[in-house]
This record gives C-alpha cells, structure tokens and sequence, in this order.
C-alpha cells in the first residue's frame, strides 16, 4: 500500500538550532514529493517540492529538502530555526498515477523556545 | 487574487443529519481535490473532481459524494453524519502539479 511515514511526532528545539525532519515513503516509482506547513490558526502551505533533476531542493524560509531515490526518503532540514517556525509540518507524496492524490504523512509538531 | 475559499468555517450537526461544504478554487484552477484531516492526522484524500467529473476516490464510503460546477467550484456532500466524521475538510485547487489549500471547514457531529 501506498503509504508515507514521519518519524518524528513532537519535536522541541532552541533558537538557533539546526533542524531535520525524517519521511519516508512506500513506494519505488515516480514520485512528486512535499512539504507543507501549517502555522498555527493558518491553512496549509507550501514550504517546497520536488518533481525531478537536482535532488536538493530549497524552499521558502530557508528550508531545504533532499530526495534520496534509494532510501525513499525526503528529510527536511534548516540550519537554524526561529521561534516562528513554530508549526506543524507535513511530508506528502504523489504516486505515479496518482493524478495529484497526495498521501500525507502523520505530521510532526516542532516547537521552537525562545 | 483570492486564493481558494471554503464555507462555512464552523459546523455543528447531529448523527445522522446530512451536510453540504461549499469550496471556490483559485482563479484559473480547473481541478479540486477534497481532503479530511481528523484532530492529530495528516489530511487524508477523500476525491478529486476535474471537468464536472469524479477523477478518483479514497478510500470513504458513498455517504461522500461531491460535484463540480462549471465555474470549477465544488462542494462535498457528507449523508448519515456518524460520530467519526467530526473533523477539518480541506479543499484544494490545482491546475498542473502544485495544489493550492483552503482554510477547511470545521465539522463537528455530536
């Protein structure tokens, strides 16, 4: 089955720390891969996204996304979070033939301390 | 321009009664897709609607029906509301590979 995992649920850093964030998918063919945010009392949305060529991606807010084909994964990483990265982040995937269907992970909630 | 808009924010309906969600896409988007997210869940894919059609399902029962209207506006149709339908129903609007998302509809059955 088709399916996408986050590894981390709850995730709490300082300032100024670095950050990654696991996912995972399923599946070993083409692939559409995502990140969304969702800030508190505010819809979802788009942090970056891969579709092909380089497999590092960068994204809004200086967050940036690799593609690793052969672990099927898509981490998120920042080198240095704010506290207005405070949110929840979620990884989605389009499968081959999926027509734009994302399968979302679980999401992971970061709080970031001042 | 406006991006994509749901209504109503906020609903509150008993088992078994029937709701109607509302969804504008953004200008110039021809495909809407319909997602539940249920209180610390990712979104889950209900359906996509493109050119007035049903273009794939998730895995919902028929008490989840939707249309498209030719303005590319949709709504979702929940019958025989259970318990477990309370959640936030996300609408979002594509017109290649990038979809655009609402602010959801917050339905709540008691």
């Amino acid at each position: 089955a088709q399916s996408v995992s986050q590894h981390n649920h709850h995730v709490i850093l300082s300032e100024a720390a670095s950050l990654e964030l696991g996912c995972n998918y399923s599946y070993g063919g083409t692939v559409n891969l995502f990140w969304y945010v969702q800030y508190p009392g505010q819809h979802l949305q788009l942090l970056l996204k891969y579709f092909s060529g380089d497999p590092l991606v960068k994204g809004i807010k200086g967050f940036e996304a690799e593609f690793i084909k052969s672990k099927f994964s898509f981490n998120l990483r920042k080198p240095s979070v704010q506290w207005s990265d405070t949110a929840e982040y979620f990884c989605a995937v389009v499968f081959s033939g999926g027509y734009n269907k994302l399968i979302f992970g679980a999401g992971t909630r970061l709080a970031v301390h001042p | 321009d406006a991006g994509v808009t749901q209504s109503p924010t906020h609903l509150i309906k008993t088992r078994g009664q029937q709701v109607t969600l509302r969804c504008s896409p953004k200008s110039g988007h021809d495909t809407v897709s319909w997602y539940q997210q249920a209180l610390g869940q990712g979104p889950q894919f209900i359906f996509q609607y493109y050119e007035e059609e049903e273009r794939q399902r998730g895995n919902f029962p028929d008490r989840f029906s939707g249309h498209q209207f030719p303005n590319y506006s949709s709504e979702l149709n929940v019958n025989a509301l259970l318990l477990g339908d309370s959640a936030l129903y996300l609408c979002a609007s594509s017109l290649q590979r990038e979809q655009f998302f609402g602010p959801g509809t917050r339905l709540t059955v008691l």
